[in-house]
């Protein structure tokens, strides 16, 4: 597709449960973040990867949060023993890296899924 | 560390005026870039600009422009004429040496008819 793809767009789970959210960058785009949106809230960072650098994971709030990224493509956020405050919008996003190695300043933003936990 | 401050949380407009959406960042790199993206009620961030700290030039286009001051470490966003369209969620980010996007809390405009 032309722009980056997220999955489910919605996801209902119980407390406790594992979830895993998928993302689906732009063909070529070698960084991609995730990110989080809470009620009223700003994106908060949560993880980024470049190329086979080592992710920068300092944004995880917690060890219940992991991310891959496989073939330096697609991209699945997992949150174990999933609590109600995980309820949120997760984005990802992704962008071309330019030569020198630095990132391109566009990020191309999913649509997110939108994650309840009841 | 790295912090935007986007000290307003909604504002709300009648169509035609002029609006100023206002960004405080902080980061000790010499080398940074500023960014707003705009939200719209379908949820997808759209990117509108950036700008690297070495250049203050500020910027227009069209409706939309840009005052950066290093000097109060300020990136404000001015809508001119501002349009019901407009309503949407705007967010100031900052990228520094690690790559990592810093996002603001994000302004929520409304613009009335």
């Amino acid at each position: 597709g032309a722009g980056v793809s997220q999955s489910p767009s919605n996801k209902v789970t119980e407390k406790g449960k594992d979830v895993e959210l998928r993302c689906d960058p732009i063909s070529g785009h070698t960084a991609l973040y995730w990110y989080r949106q809470s009620l009223g809230q700003g994106l908060e960072f949560l993880i980024y990867f470049q190329g086979n650098s080592a992710p920068d994971k300092s944004g995880l709030p917690s060890d219940r949060f992991s991310a891959e990224r496989t073939g330096g493509s697609v991209s699945t956020l997992t949150i174990q023993r999933t609590q109600q405050e995980d309820s949120a919008v997760y984005l990802c996003a992704s962008s071309l890296t330019v030569a020198g190695g630095a990132t391109n300043e566009k990020l191309f933003f999913g649509s997110g899924t939108q994650l309840s936990v009841l | 560390a790295q912090k935007v401050t986007q000290a307003q949380t909604e504002i709300s407009v009648v169509e035609k005026e002029d609006v100023t959406l206002d960004c405080v960042y902080e980061t000790r790199d010499t080398t940074y870039y500023l960014f707003w993206y705009k939200q719209p009620p379908s949820g997808e961030l759209v990117f509108l600009i950036r700008r690297n700290s070495f250049d203050e030039q500020n910027e227009i286009s069209g409706r939309y422009s840009w005052n950066f001051q290093k000097s109060t470490s300020s990136f404000n966003f001015t809508i001119t004429a501002s349009q019901v369209v407009d309503s949407a969620v705007y967010f100031c980010a900052l990228r520094g040496a690690t790559n990592k996007l810093i996002f603001g809390t994000g302004t929520l405009l409304a613009v009335q008819p």
